[in-house]
């Protein structure tokens, strides 16, 4: 039983391309969230939606628009790819409910590794 | 005042030693600390937790030192293994956010 899942695995462009991931968690998580990690290993927040509503974007390039059919599906569609895109985006979700308690483990997807040429 | 410093950003470590990883913040309005450990090729997976109002925490090898005076936090691998060999990550959760600021990370190397 996989908890959160992400399609594709790999992902190899063409610069200038529109992609998509799909993220779909199986969990009953109300939050969902999409990271970026570069060749650095560096995790960063892009996204966070809770019960489907947008909570978090972060600076992040109108080229990317993520969408929430619903609590359990997290997808990110990317417009006019650049080299610059090339990192592996990560897919989590939680029980956060945005306040203090003991839910706020995010579970991670395996990852999508998107190349851009 | 967001960030979280984390050092260092690679570590060797020979079987049975320990490992140790060191993070610190500055907003006072976090309240949760989780490490994440990420092996290649996966996504992070959470390992250990504590929150400010605890000292210390341990599960098994590892152990989670909190010093809230100071705002560090550090990650202790007793009898580390080569199967610890990996990427681990703090982080750091806002009261009433949604957003977990991660560390830039340490690479862990153990040689058998």
């Amino acid at each position: 039983d996989t908890a959160v899942s992400q399609t594709p695995k790999y992902l190899v462009t063409q610069m200038g391309n529109d992609k998509s991931i799909k993220c779909e968690q199986n969990l009953g998580h109300d939050t969902m969230y999409w990271y970026k990690q570069d060749s650095k290993k560096f995790l960063k927040i892009m996204f966070s939606y809770n019960n489907k509503e947008l909570i978090i974007n972060e600076t992040v390039p109108n080229r990317f628009s993520p969408k929430s059919p619903d609590k359990a599906h997290l997808n990110l569609h990317i417009n006019s790819l650049e080299l610059g895109d090339s990192a592996v985006y990560f897919c989590a979700s939680s029980q956060d409910s945005g306040t203090s308690g003991e839910e706020e483990t995010q579970y991670f997807g395996p990852g999508t590794r998107l190349l851009v040429l | 005042q967001q960030q979280v410093k984390q050092s260092p950003q690679s570590l060797i470590v020979q079987k049975g030693g320990i490992s140790i990883i060191n993070c610190a913040y500055e907003n006072t309005a976090f309240d949760y600390f989780p490490w994440y450990q990420q092996f290649p090729g996966k996504g992070p997976a959470l390992l250990i937790a504590i929150r400010p109002d605890v000292s210390e925490k341990k599960e098994g090898r590892f152990t989670i030192s909190f010093n809230k005076s100071a705002k560090q936090f550090s990650l202790h691998i007793m009898d580390s293994q080569p199967g610890d060999s990996a990427t681990y990550f703090c982080a750091a959760r806002n009261t009433g956010g949604f957003k977990t600021i991660f560390g830039a990370g340490t690479r862990l190397f153990v040689k058998a």
